[in-house]
C-alpha cells in the first residue's frame, strides 16, 4: 500500500505562476524526499526534510513539513516551462529496520509557456 | 562522476521468457535499490542490496530475484515473465543507505508480449 498520496493528481499552470503540491502519509517517518520524474525517465532528487524539520528551501522549492498533521507541501515559484514533470513524495518510516524509501502515485505538473 | 547506468534501455520479451536487467551505480554508493514503475500501480519497491547483501524485499513473488556484485553493480532478474510484469524497471544507488536521498537510472522499459 502507498504510504505518502499526493494531491492533486494534476496540476495545470501558466509559466510564471506558483505551483502548490500536497502529501500526506499515514504513519510516522523519519523523512520525506519529493522527487521529480520527466516522462519515462529516472527520478531526480529535490529535497529532503527530517522529521524534526519544518520547512527547507532549495532554490525556487520550499517544502514544508507538517508532523501532527502528517503532511508536507511542495512549492514552486515562478514556475517554467520545463517545470512540466512528475513529482513523488517518498518516506522514510520511523523506526522499521531496514525500511524502504515507500513513494506516492505522484502529481501531474504541466506548466503552459 | 558518472551516473547510474541500466541496461538495456529497452527489451521486449515473450512470455514465459526470463530476463536479466543490469544496474551499475554510482562509484563508491554501496547501496542499490530497484523499483517497479506501473502507470496503475505507481512505484513499487522491489529489493535493496547493500555490499552484496539483501538488505529489505518488497512484497513481489518469488520470480523476482536479484544479486549484488562486489564492485556494487546489481541485477535483476524476473523468470517465467508474466503480461503484469510489463514496466519501467528503475535502479537507484545512494551512498549508504536506500532511506537517503536516492540517485536513480534511466530505467529499463520492459514490454512483455
Amino acid at each position: 500500500s502507498q504510504q505518502g498520496e499526493e494531491d492533486p493528481q494534476a496540476l495545470s499552470i501558466q509559466e510564471g505562476e506558483n505551483a502548490t503540491m500536497n502529501c500526506s502519509y499515514k504513519t510516522s517517518i523519519n523523512n520525506l524526499q519529493w522527487y521529480r520524474q520527466n516522462s519515462g525517465r529516472g527520478l531526480v532528487h529535490l529535497i529532503l526534510i527530517r522529521s524534526n524539520e519544518r520547512e527547507k528551501h532549495s532554490g525556487r522549492l520550499r517544502v514544508t513539513l507538517d508532523t501532527s498533521k502528517k503532511s508536507s507541501s511542495l512549492l514552486i515559484t515562478a514556475s517554467r516551462a520545463a517545470d512540466t514533470a512528475s513529482y513523488f513524495c517518498a518516506t522514510d518510516k520511523e523506526g522499521g529496520a531496514n525500511s524502504k524509501l515507500t513513494f506516492g502515485k505522484g502529481i501531474t505538473l504541466s506548466v503552459r509557456p | 562522476k558518472a551516473g547510474v547506468t541500466q541496461t538495456p534501455r529497452y527489451l521486449i520479451k515473450t512470455r514465459g521468457q526470463q530476463v536479466t536487467l543490469s544496474c551499475s551505480p554510482i562509484s563508491g554508493h554501496r547501496s542499490v535499490s530497484w523499483y517497479q514503475q506501473t502507470p496503475g500501480q505507481g512505484l513499487q519497491f522491489l529489493f535493496e542490496y547493500f555490499s552484496e547483501t539483501q538488505r529489505n524485499k518488497g512484497n513481489f513473488p518469488g520470480r523476482f530475484s536479484g544479486r549484488q556484485f562486489s564492485n556494487s553493480r546489481s541485477e535483476m532478474n524476473v523468470s517465467t515473465l508474466e503480461l503484469g510484469d510489463s514496466a519501467l524497471y528503475l535502479c537507484a544507488s545512494s551512498l549508504l543507505t536506500g532511506n537517503e536521498k536516492l540517485f536513480f537510472g534511466s530505467g529499463t522499459q520492459l514490454s512483455v508480449l
